[in-house]
């Protein structure tokens, strides 16, 4: 079976850090782009970032450049999502997809990321 | 405020046929294809349509997606109560360099 389990959520307090991880299993990692998407409380989908299959390209939404890193480890079978300086505005659950826009998508169930005093 | 524009809701009753829009610009919907994820609550997004039309295997052929020009649509024809969901639209945007969804329609089934 195709899974991807993320992992890493907590409660934060504003100006903290914050590592996620997504781990794939079931099919070949290394062949996709991988996205980070969110979601806030009772709000709709915001796109966070992506990768390209060797790691070579990412991209970011502008409100998390300089503050939020993706990365991932193909030997690992992993995505990260490295969150430093986090916001209350940030405080969403956390997907990560494969392939987000492709017939090979594939959703993790995601993870809530709370940032709060 | 969300890049694409969507309906924040929408209702049909069993059997009938429902559309949901999407507009965008040329950034966006004008020059990239389009995908439609829904949602149950508490729930992870699935992938409805994608490449303006295609359905992944095991998704029925009552939902059909549509673009023309800067927008796009997402129809679920024969309506049934479990079509009673959150739905999205997303493209790439090549001006800002992202991928952008709608803001979300919640659909009613009555």
């Amino acid at each position: 079976e195709e899974l991807l389990v993320e992992s890493g959520g907590d409660l934060v307090q504003p100006g903290g850090s914050l590592r996620l991880s997504c781990a794939a299993s079931g099919f070949t990692f290394s062949i996709y782009w991988m996205d980070w998407v969110r979601q806030a409380p009772g709000k709709g989908l915001e796109w966070v970032a992506n990768i390209k299959e060797d790691g070579s390209q990412k991209n970011y939404v502008d409100s998390v450049k300089g503050r939020f890193t993706i990365s991932r480890d193909n030997v690992k079978k992993s995505l990260y999502l490295q969150m430093n300086d986090l916001r209350a505005e940030d405080t969403a659950v956390y997907f990560c997809a494969r392939n987000l826009m492709r017939a090979s998508c594939l959703w993790g169930q995601g993870i809530l990321v709370t940032v709060s005093s | 405020q969300s890049v694409l524009t969507q309906p924040p809701s929408a209702s049909g009753t069993p059997g009938q046929r429902v559309t949901i829009s999407c507009s965008g610009s040329t950034s966006n919907i004008g020059g990239n294809t389009v995908s439609w994820f829904h949602q149950l609550p508490g729930t992870a997004p699935k992938l409805l349509i994608y490449s303006n039309n295609q359905r992944p295997s095991g998704v029925p052929d009552r939902f059909s997606g549509s673009k023309s020009g800067t927008s796009a649509s997402l129809a679920i024809s024969g309506l049934q109560s479990e079509d009673e969901s959150d739905y999205y639209c997303a493209t790439w945007d090549g001006s800002l360099n992202v991928v952008v969804f709608g803001g979300g329609t919640k659909l009613t089934v009555l």
